[in-house]
Order: structure tokens, then sequence, then C-alpha cells
């Protein structure tokens, strides 16, 4: 069964740098998605993503935050300068165009830690 | 602002049924999903609700009234293995989706 992946699972940084999360969609899928989970609480919505371009950010996806699709397979977070609330899990997630359940298919996600 | 509630956490015995609500106040809405999350794991989709009432995928039901604000999913013939949180999520905008703070779900042999 196709399913998404993420690398790194694990990434530890030193807070100022910047970091790149990666992520492959399952490969017939238009729509892209991040998401981070802070240990213990909520999923928030960072961005989607369609047809090369945002189509929705919430107010965490600031400045400091981009994403990329270099090539037909990967779909990139980029954290300029982290910080040490940037810690959490980082999940990415796609979805295939016009199904109608709005069905989102999460990768294993990757656990940011930020010291 | 936007606000989903559901209880923190539900217990309930294997091979019983369970409810778990949310209510929500968001600035749109377009349908009602609800996830499951193992602990250290990705969550799952479960269901989504578009219009009002009652979809059923096997063990598991989720309704939506659209007037109140309000869903519910329900799991009945409980298993150890349903121990997890759920998240109930409202698509506010074409795009985006808001979860809820989850519940988490413990099951009592």
């Amino acid at each position: 069964e196709p399913e998404v992946t993420q690398t790194p699972s694990h990434q530890v940084t030193q807070m100022g740098q910047e970091v790149i999360l990666r992520c492959v969609p399952i490969s017939n899928h238009l729509y892209f998605y991040w998401y981070r989970q802070i240990l213990g609480q909520k999923v928030e919505f960072l961005v989607s993503f369609y047809n090369n371009e945002i189509s929705e950010k919430s107010e965490i996806f600031d400045d400091q935050f981009s994403v990329e699709r270099p090539d037909g397979s990967n779909f990139t977070l980029k954290i300029r300068s982290t910080k040490l609330e940037d810690s959490a899990m980082y999940f990415c997630a796609s979805r295939d165009l016009g199904q109608g359940n709005y069905e989102q298919y999460f990768g294993p996600g990757t656990r940011l830690t930020v010291t | 602002g936007q606000s989903l509630e559901q209880p923190s956490e539900v217990t309930a015995v294997e091979g019983a049924i369970v409810q778990i609500n949310c209510t929500y106040q968001t600035s749109g809405f377009y349908g009602l999903s609800w996830y499951q999350q193992h602990d250290g794991g990705a969550p799952t989709f479960l269901s989504y609700n578009a219009l009002d009432g009652l979809e059923e995928t096997g063990r598991f039901s989720s309704f939506l009234s659209r007037s109140d604000s309000y869903g519910y999913l329900l799991l009945q013939e409980l298993q150890m293995k349903d121990s997890a949180s759920y998240f109930c999520a409202v698509r506010d905008r074409d795009d985006k989706i808001i979860f809820g703070k989850g519940t988490r779900l413990h099951i009592l042999p």
C-alpha cells in the first residue's frame, strides 16, 4: 500500500540553525500539507500546497518557514532560524484530487529537537 | 476565534460502545473529520462528514449536526487496540483543517 515517507525520523539542531524536513507524498496525490505537534498537544496545521503554490497557511507559518516541491516527488519544509519552541513532531500529509471524503494520509513524522 | 471542544479522556470496557463528542466554533465550515493517533504514531483518517447525518464504516460511525455545530464518533465492540487518542478536525477553509485537542480513550479488559 502506498504511503507518505519522511526523513529524517529525528533531527537535532542548535537554536538559530536552519533545518530542512523532507517528505515524499503518495505518488498520485496533488495536495500536500505540513503539520506540527508539540509533545502531548494537538496537531496544528501549518500549510497546504497545491499546484506549486501555497493554498492556505496558519498564523504559525511565519517568515521563518517555507515550503518547496523541488522535483516531482519531494516536498520540503524549511525552518530558517530555529527557536527552542520549534521543537515538535512535524508531520507531512497528502491527499488525492477529488477525494470526496477529504482523507489525508500522514507520514510517520520527523521529531525536531532544538537545543 | 476558532475552537473545538472534546473530552480530554474517556474510559470504556472492552466489547462496549463509546461515544466521543465534539463541538466546534469556527469561522467557516466545510466538514468534520475524525483521526486516530496511537502513542508515537501518525494520525490516521477515520471518517469525514460534510452533511448532516450518520456515516458508518465498520465498527466506527460518525455523526454531524451542522445546525448544532456538533458531531460525535461512535466506536462499537471496543478492542484493546482501539486505545488511542481521537481527534475531531474541522475543515474551516477549502484546504485547511483545525484539529481539536484530542480525546484519550482508555480501554479496560
